[in-house]
């Protein structure tokens, strides 16, 4: 497989529930991120990891707690979401975050819906 | 604050060609990116613009003029298959990305 993909596609999960969506990059790159995408609102950086250190974190909500083991996986742990948690979660993929003219290859993104 | 305008929707014909413009107010600038997304898929790269001027690739183009704060992109001999939300994206002075919130083209027979 080539790029970067995502798993689940789709998740649904209740407020009390525990997941965790993975995204997987095969491109050899040395940044990971995690964004959220709302209807009609701008992405919204979640986590940047360089080198398997986390550099980014956007005042996100605890109950968002990224992991990354490697530099091809990242994850997300979810667990006690709320509804307005629903959203498409996007991962991408970087060569040498925040050196400027480095382009984030992106996955296509897991749909969750919180009930 | 940071901020980056879009349209939010546009409507254009087969075969015409169509302009979607980006105005932006960063802190700082390092470089302008647009992205296509397909409904239900990954944004995809389309072009990178740093320095004043128009960059052209094949039936796209991007335009940039900094003194401005302004981009556009411009499609040429539109294809139904370009109907698809495009993300206009800059990087600021601490190489953050600040994403616009995307411009949905539909394309009309």
């Amino acid at each position: 497989e080539t790029g970067v993909t995502q798993t689940p596609r789709h998740l649904v999960m209740g407020m009390t529930n525990k997941k965790s969506l993975k995204c997987e990059q095969h491109l050899g790159h040395n940044a990971m991120y995690w964004y959220k995408q709302s209807a009609k609102k701008p992405l919204e950086l979640m986590f940047v990891y360089s080198l398997e250190e986390r550099v980014e974190n956007n005042s996100v909500p605890s109950r968002f707690s990224p992991e990354c083991p490697n530099s091809s996986h990242l994850f997300l742990h979810l667990h006690t979401l709320q509804p307005e948690d629903s959203a498409l979660y996007l991962c991408a993929s970087s060569q040498n975050a925040g050196t400027g003219a480095e382009t984030q290859y992106f996955g296509p993104g897991t749909r969750l819906l919180v009930l | 604050g940071q901020n980056i305008d879009q349209p939010t929707e546009m409507t254009a014909t087969e075969g015409a060609i169509v302009q979607i413009n980006c105005t932006y107010q960063t802190s700082g600038f390092n470089g302008l990116f647009w992205y296509q997304q397909h409904a239900g898929e990954a944004p995809t790269f389309l072009s990178y613009n740093v320095l004043d001027g128009l960059e052209e690739k094949g039936r796209f183009s991007s335009f940039l003029s900094r003194s401005k704060g302004y981009s556009y992109l411009l499609l040429k001999e539109l294809q139904m298959k370009d109907s698809a939300s495009y993300l206009c994206a800059v990087r600021d002075s601490n190489y953050q990305l600040i994403w616009g919130a995307g411009t949905k083209l539909i394309i009309k027979p």
